[in-house]
């Protein structure tokens, strides 16, 4: 509905699985974003990418890996998790990265056993 | 460092009556300011955004909000509550000197009672 879609919607896995999530916006935008939501806890900024090219990597773990190898899908590679990383991780698109509104995908809901 | 506080964890109001979520923020230079809305099993909805000019601010569903720059607040407002309007609501702000990263608050949910 908002033209950012996410998949799967939700995962469960396991501490040592290997896994990614998906994001696709069809707004023709060039910036796109990943978010993690915890209970309780304000909107953590994981990745920035502005035209294919990371220009924030908020000071996330290693096990999080962000690919984007268009302007139109956004991937989150995920591997060694911890249980503490279950949370709904947000991918977001703007037309750019000054003023814009963010329009945010339904996210994913992960939980990590 | 760029900052913004949602005091309140929950607000409840009963319908028909004029509802306020609070924001405050912090952040050097001008700010750049947004509500947005979450409804349950969905990603964060845009509301409204303040960037210069006019004070109140106009957005969807009847919601506006009021930049107040020497409390450096930015209130969420809506003069008649509806039961539909109970969802998650989050207030961030971005510094206008040539920062992109948008903080978010926490968040606020709202219940509307019918």
């Amino acid at each position: 509905e908002t033209g950012v879609t996410q998949t799967p919607r939700h995962l469960v896995m396991g501490m040592t699985n290997k896994k990614s999530l998906k994001c696709e916006q069809h707004l023709g935008h060039n910036a796109m974003y990943w978010y993690k939501q915890s209970a309780k806890k304000p909107l953590e900024l994981m990745f920035v990418y502005s035209l294919e090219e990371r220009v924030e990597n908020n000071s996330v773990p290693s096990r999080f890996s962000p690919e984007c190898p268009n302007s139109s899908h956004l991937f989150l590679h995920l591997h060694t998790l911890q249980p503490e990383d279950s949370a709904l991780y947000l991918c977001a698109s703007s037309p750019g990265l000054g003023t814009d509104t963010q329009y945010f995908g339904p996210g994913t809901r992960l939980t990590v056993l | 460092a760029q900052s913004v506080a949602q005091p309140e964890d929950q607000v409840n109001v009963a319908e028909g009556n004029p509802l306020t979520v609070k924001c405050t923020y912090s952040v050097s230079g001008n700010p750049y300011l947004f509500w947005y809305v979450q409804y349950p099993n969905r990603g964060l909805q845009f509301l409204l955004k303040y960037i210069t000019g006019d004070n109140l601010v106009k957005g969807s569903y009847g919601f506006e909000a009021e930049f107040n720059k020497s409390q450096t607040s930015f209130h969420l407002k809506k003069p008649s509550a509806l039961v539909s309007d109970s969802a998650l609501y989050f207030c961030a702000v971005r510094a206008n000197t040539g920062g992109f990263k948008t903080i978010f608050g926490a968040g606020t949910r709202l219940f509307v009672k019918a």
